[in-house]
């Protein structure tokens, strides 16, 4: 059973679009949320991450919005880019890293 | 920049037979850990080690078992291949509990085929 749900498992934006990525977790104990992005043939890589006393960060283009209370979270790409297209994983830890299914990001120029 | 490295990019191997997946780390990171990738269910923890010598169940640990001798390196063996294990295996590390000053770091994982 996955103990974090994201949604949606692949999206398609154009270039300059949005992109948003969203995960909701149950347990009260997790600590840490972070992203890791990856692309064909590598391995996943850490991309930004939030504790649960944050409502936001942002780097970059890439920001985290925080809902503590829905236990909800999600990452925003801004102003997307076809570098962007890439596999996104939404985790949260709880002594150990608890990963989401994975979204799929397709940026069409 | 820290290096985890995967002996195999691709791998084959029989029903029943015992494989072996190698992985190394050039960090001096305590922490490693094995996931497999399957689509649809995202990474899922399969054995972590601590230390040298120590090993921790993680979320699916039936069919495997792992081996750490020395901090470097972390070995992931399934004891006999089963169809239902041709998966993306994926090894990673860290410095010390994951954590904000201490990332995953991933290798580019071993694609293995039970045929």
């Amino acid at each position: 059973q996955q103990q974090v749900k994201q949604s949606p498992q692949s999206l398609i934006v154009q270039k300059g679009g949005i992109s948003i990525i969203n995960c909701a977790y149950e347990n009260t104990a997790f600590d840490y949320f972070p992203w890791y992005q990856q692309f064909p043939g590598k391995g996943p890589a850490l991309l930004i991450a939030i504790r649960p006393d944050v409502s936001e960060k942002k780097e970059g283009r890439f920001t985290i919005s925080f809902n503590k209370s829905a236990k909800q979270f999600s990452l925003h790409i801004m102003d997307s880019q076809p570098g962007d297209s890439a596999t996104y994983f939404c985790a949260a830890r709880n002594y150990k890293l608890s990963f989401g299914a994975g979204t799929t990001v397709t940026v069409r120029a | 920049d820290v290096k985890v490295t995967q002996s195999s990019r691709y791998l084959v191997k029989r029903t029943g037979e015992k494989v072996f997946l190698e992985c190394v780390q050039d960090m001096d990171h305590e922490n490693m850990f094995w996931y497999r990738q399957d689509p649809g269910l995202g990474l899922r923890l399969i054995y972590f080690s601590y230390d040298v010598k120590m090993k921790e169940k993680g979320d699916i640990p039936e069919g495997y078992s792992v081996s750490r001798e020395k901090k470097e390196r972390f070995s992931l063996i399934l004891e006999s291949a089963s169809t239902n294990q041709t998966s993306m295996y994926l090894c990673a590390s860290s410095l010390t509990q994951t954590g904000p000053n201490s990332p995953l770091h991933f290798g580019n994982g071993t694609r293995l085929t039970v045929t």
